[in-house]
């Protein structure tokens, strides 16, 4: 069976950074973009960073109120994504779900909270 | 960037209704519209890709529809498990989910 499982959320204050990571298993990774989407509480959902595979070079791409302060990445051998998160702000606080997929396949994570309070 | 505008915001139905629920984007997206189901604590679950198409081991009841601009979601006949908050996302440039509808039992 398909499983992502994020870890590494916690408390931290604004200004620090935060690594998340994302073990995926039951399915080819290296041929699977990767995404992390995030979710304010009680709010709806936001896209937040994509990383393609390595024949796209790893590209990736960032929603603009992350972009520069989040790096998406991943480890094939590992079947890993990583989401390091510096200069974090109050409104970073969601919980942050790994997802993946493609045209008829749909994989998301329990979910990893990250909370920026001071 | 696409902005993608959702409607109702909530909505309360009875079982065995016919349910409908919008979105509208800024510009043409092409089709590249998904719906997703999320249940209170959990996760986000695909139902619908690019408008029309239902992910597997998704009851028939729910459909969409559309193009151009404006994408519907239908649930044709409600049933309790269906509560639940839906939310569109265009993939057509970049990603942009709806707000999303709280759909709950009248």
């Amino acid at each position: 069976a398909v499983q992502l499982v994020e870890s590494g959320g916690g408390l931290v204050q604004p200004k620090e950074s935060l690594k998340i990571s994302c073990a995926a298993s039951g399915f080819t990774f290296s041929n699977a973009a990767m995404y992390w989407v995030r979710q304010a509480p009680g709010k709806g959902l936001e896209w937040v960073a994509r990383i393609r595979t390595k024949p796209n070079n790893y590209a990736t791409y960032y929603a603009d109120s992350v972009k520069g302060r989040f790096t998406i990445s991943r480890d094939d051998s590992k079947s890993m994504v990583y989401l390091q998160m510096d200069n974090l702000k109050t409104e970073d606080t969601a919980m942050y779900y790994c997802t993946s997929g493609g045209t008829t396949s749909d994989y998301w994570g329990q979910g990893v909270m990250v909370t920026v309070s001071s | 960037d696409i902005q993608m505008t959702q409607s109702p915001s909530f909505l309360s139905a009875t079982v065995g209704d016919r349910v409908t629920i919008n979105c509208k984007a800024s510009q043409n997206i092409n089709k590249y519209l998904n719906w997703y189901q999320q249940k209170l604590g959990e996760a986000p679950k695909r139902l619908i890709y690019n408008t029309n198409s239902l992910q597997t081991g998704i009851p028939s009841r729910f459909s969409g529809s559309g193009s151009g601009t404006d994408y519907t979601l239908t649930i044709s006949s409600l049933q309790p498990e269906d509560v639940a908050t839906y939310f569109c996302l265009q993939h057509n440039s970049g990603y942009t989910f709806g707000a999303g509808t709280k759909l709950e039992l009248k």
